[in-house]
């Protein structure tokens, strides 16, 4: 059974780099592709990125400018950076794995249980 | 990338049946068939209930469907129970590889 769990402050500064990483365990990151998606406060999901463990990615194109993920193979994890912070990206941050076993493709089956990251001062 | 389109809620007693749209365009919904259903109870991660418009992972109650007609995908619950009480998100695999979901519909069991 594939588990995700995220990890990283739960405070950030306005106009600072929120970091967060996921650490996967009970499976290889060595296949797939390993997503972020947030939850606002009082919102819908959003999406914002994903990563293949051969280190391609795609951004929702609203973060793009702000957003880097990266994949680390030798410790099973993956991290997002999301630069220049305001109080709008205060969310509920989940990473999730993106299924991808053609025919059925494309579709969210695991998911952390998700980290509460506020930005104030 | 837009937002697919869900209602903001929807309602029903116990034992009935109810349908969630989610409304996207040709360049998600309607172009591919990668359309995913998400539960998501208060404070809790989501859950997957349906993938690739109507397929039901191992585990998920059949009384949860998945259909699509053009742009517009469709959740159904029948017979619903008490524990159905939660946000449904619809999501589209989109024509620029990326993903988009809906708004999200509160379902109120009554």
């Amino acid at each position: 059974q594939v588990q995700l769990q995220e990890s990283g402050p739960g405070l950030v500064k306005p106009s600072e780099t929120l970091s967060l990483t996921c650490t996967v365990s009970g499976g290889s990151i060595s296949k797939d592709y390993w997503s972020w998606v947030r939850l606002p406060p009082g919102r819908g999901l959003e999406f914002i990125g994903y990563i293949h463990y051969s280190g391609s990615t795609n951004r929702n194109p609203s973060l793009k400018s702000r957003v880097t993920i990266s994949v680390d193979l030798s410790k099973n994890q993956f991290s997002l950076r999301l630069r220049s912070v305001t109080a709008a990206d205060t969310a509920v941050y989940y990473c999730a794995r993106v299924s991808d076993i053609p025919p059925s493709r494309f579709y969210f089956d695991y998911w952390g249980q998700g980290t509460l990251v506020t930005v104030s001062s | 990338q837009s937002a697919l389109t869900q209602p903001a809620s929807v309602s029903g007693s116990p034992g009935q049946s109810i349908t969630i749209s989610c409304t996207g365009t040709s360049s998600d919904i309607g172009g591919y068939d990668y359309v995913s259903w998400y539960q998501q109870h208060p404070g809790k991660a989501p859950q997957l209930m349906i993938y690739d418009v109507s397929k039901r992972p191992s585990g998920v109650s059949n009384r949860f469907s998945g259909s699509k007609s053009g742009n517009t995908a469709s959740l159904a619950i029948s017979g619903l129970q008490p524990e159905d009480e939660a946000d449904y998100y619809c999501t589209s695999y989109t024509s620029s590889s990326t993903f988009v979901f809906g708004g999200g519909t509160k379902l109120t069991v009554l």
